[in-house]
C-alpha cells in the first residue's frame, strides 16, 4: 500500500499570500496518477488536480499541480477568501486507492 | 449534470447490518466504475470499495474486506454497499463518487450518509 504524507499539516496564510502544500508517497505514484482535493465543512471534496498537473474543469488557473515519483506540490498563487479549506492528495497508480491525512489552510 | 443522492445511513448497534444506496442521474451509469469512500469525524478520507461498470470486478479496503459488499442495478442507476458485522470504528460519513473514466480519481462524488455504530 503507497502511504501518502501532508505537509505541513496546517498553513496559516493571509488571502493574497501563495501557498505550497506537499505531498510524499512511501513509493512512486505511477504515471503520475496523482490527484488533489478541496474539502469544505460539511461538503463533499471537489476535484482540483488530476494527473499530478491538469486541472479538473472549471478550477480556477491559480490553483497548479507539480511533481512526480514520490513528490508532488500543491500551489495556490493567491489565496481567495473561498480558498481556506483543507486539501487531500491521493494516489490511484496502484490499488487501494490512498489518501494523504489531508492540509488544512487557514486565515492568518 | 451529475447528481449522486446516497441514502441509508443511520444509527445501528455494532454487528448489526446497514444497507446504503446510492441513487444517480445525468450521465450513463452503466459505463462509470463506482466508489464508496468514508470519512470518520474529523478524520480524513479512505476509500472503501469499487465495483466496474457491469459489475465484473470489485475491490474492497482491507479494513472492510469479508464485512462489506458492494454492488450495482444498472437498470435503476443506483449503486449499494451492504455493510455486515459493524463496529464502531465504521462510524463515518459515506460518499459515493463516480471515477473519471480508465482513471481513479473522483470527479464527482454526492453528498454522503453519515453512518452512526454505537450501542
Amino acid at each position: 500500500e503507497i502511504v501518502l504524507t501532508q505537509s505541513p499539516g496546517t498553513l496559516s496564510l493571509s488571502p493574497g499570500e501563495r501557498a505550497t502544500l506537499s505531498c510524499r508517497a512511501s513509493q512512486s505514484v505511477s504515471s503520475s496518477y496523482l490527484a488533489w482535493y478541496q474539502q469544505k465543512p460539511g461538503q463533499a471534496p471537489r476535484l482540483l488536480i488530476y494527473g499530478a498537473s491538469s486541472r479538473a474543469t472549471g478550477i480556477p488557473d491559480r490553483f497548479s499541480g507539480s511533481g512526480s515519483g514520490t513528490d508532488f506540490t500543491l500551489t495556490i498563487s493567491r489565496l481567495e477568501p473561498e480558498d481556506f479549506a483543507v486539501y487531500y492528495c491521493q494516489q490511484y497508480g496502484s490499488s487501494p486507492l490512498t489518501f494523504g491525512p489531508g492540509t488544512k489552510v487557514d486565515i492568518k | 449534470q451529475v447528481q449522486l443522492v446516497e441514502s441509508g445511513g443511520g444509527l445501528v448497534k455494532p454487528g448489526r447490518s446497514l444497507r446504503l444506496s446510492c441513487a444517480a442521474s445525468g450521465f450513463t451509469f452503466s459505463d462509470y466504475y463506482m466508489s464508496w469512500i468514508r470519512q470518520a469525524p474529523g478524520k480524513g478520507l479512505e476509500w472503501v470499495s469499487y465495483i466496474s461498470s457491469s459489475s465484473s470486478y470489485t475491490n474492497y479496503a482491507d479494513s472492510v474486506k469479508g464485512r462489506f459488499t458492494i454492488s450495482r442495478d444498472n437498470a435503476k442507476n443506483s449503486l449499494y454497499l451492504q455493510m455486515n458485522s459493524l463496529r464502531a470504528e465504521d462510524t463515518a460519513v459515506y460518499y459515493c463518487a463516480r471515477d473519471r473514466p480508465y482513471y481513479g480519481d473522483f470527479p464527482y462524488w454526492g453528498q454522503g450518509t453519515l453512518v452512526t455504530v454505537s450501542s
